[in-house]
């Protein structure tokens, strides 16, 4: 059982290019969500998804497309870089049964667009 | 709509002595507030949550908040501080009751200074 796990941990993009950040879990999770952390402004959403096919935006999507073909990957895709995009990124999950639930973070990918 | 605060930026304790990491939330309805504590370089990890039920909310590594209605505060506490709790800790609160759109604080620095 390893959790969430991301891919790559550290990433160097040039302005204009475009890549796409893994995230998986193996514990069955309905629930996944993406997360950028940035000094001072804590943890913002950027996309989530309920289930498989089912997605929808967050606080800061622009630049940002998800998609959930299984329940277990989650991948976030940046279409063309931007020196904004320079952040750490964090996925995660969750589920919810009756009163219990948990939420699992990734370690995280550091991304630098220069 | 909801929201948490976190007023201090940073907070320095003395080895052995209590500390507090504070929060205030704003939220319609029942609130479903949490602390997560990230080290450097790692991803968040869950502390404790409160639901519903006791006002005094016991979670990991000896960590405690008190969930306080009438000054819409969810503060984290801990009777003696260790060195090896210096890292960024979090307050977050959801609409859902954890399961969904988590939104998080801006994050409060503790230094436990030997």
């Amino acid at each position: 059982n390893a959790g969430v796990t991301q891919t790559p941990k550290f990433q160097v993009l040039k302005t204009g290019q475009s890549m796409t950040l893994q995230c998986a879990q193996d514990m069955n999770h309905e629930y996944m969500s993406w997360y950028r952390q940035d000094p001072g402004m804590g943890l913002r959403l950027i996309h989530y998804s309920v289930g498989a096919g089912i997605t929808d935006q967050g606080e800061v999507p622009n630049g940002y497309n998800v998609s959930r073909s299984t329940t277990e990957d989650f991948p976030l895709r940046l279409l063309s870089a931007a020196p904004s995009q320079t952040s750490v990124y964090f996925c995660a999950s969750s589920y919810r049964r009756g009163a219990n639930y948990g939420y699992t973070f990734g370690s995280g990918t550091r991304l630098t667009v220069v | 709509a909801q929201s948490v605060a976190q007023p201090e930026d940073q907070v320095n304790v003395a080895e052995g002595n209590p500390l507090t990491v504070k929060c205030t939330y704003s939220v319609s309805g029942n609130p479903y507030l949490f602390w997560y504590v990230q080290y450097p370089n790692r991803g968040l990890q869950f502390l404790l949550k409160y639901i519903t039920g006791d006002n005094l909310v016991k979670g990991s590594y000896g960590f405690e908040a008190e969930f306080n209605k009438s000054q819409t505060s969810f503060h984290l506490k801990k009777p003696s501080a260790l060195v090896s709790d210096s890292a960024l800790y979090f307050c977050a609160d959801s609409p859902s009751g954890g399961y969904q759109k988590v939104t998080f604080g801006t994050g409060t620095k503790l230094q436990v200074i030997p």
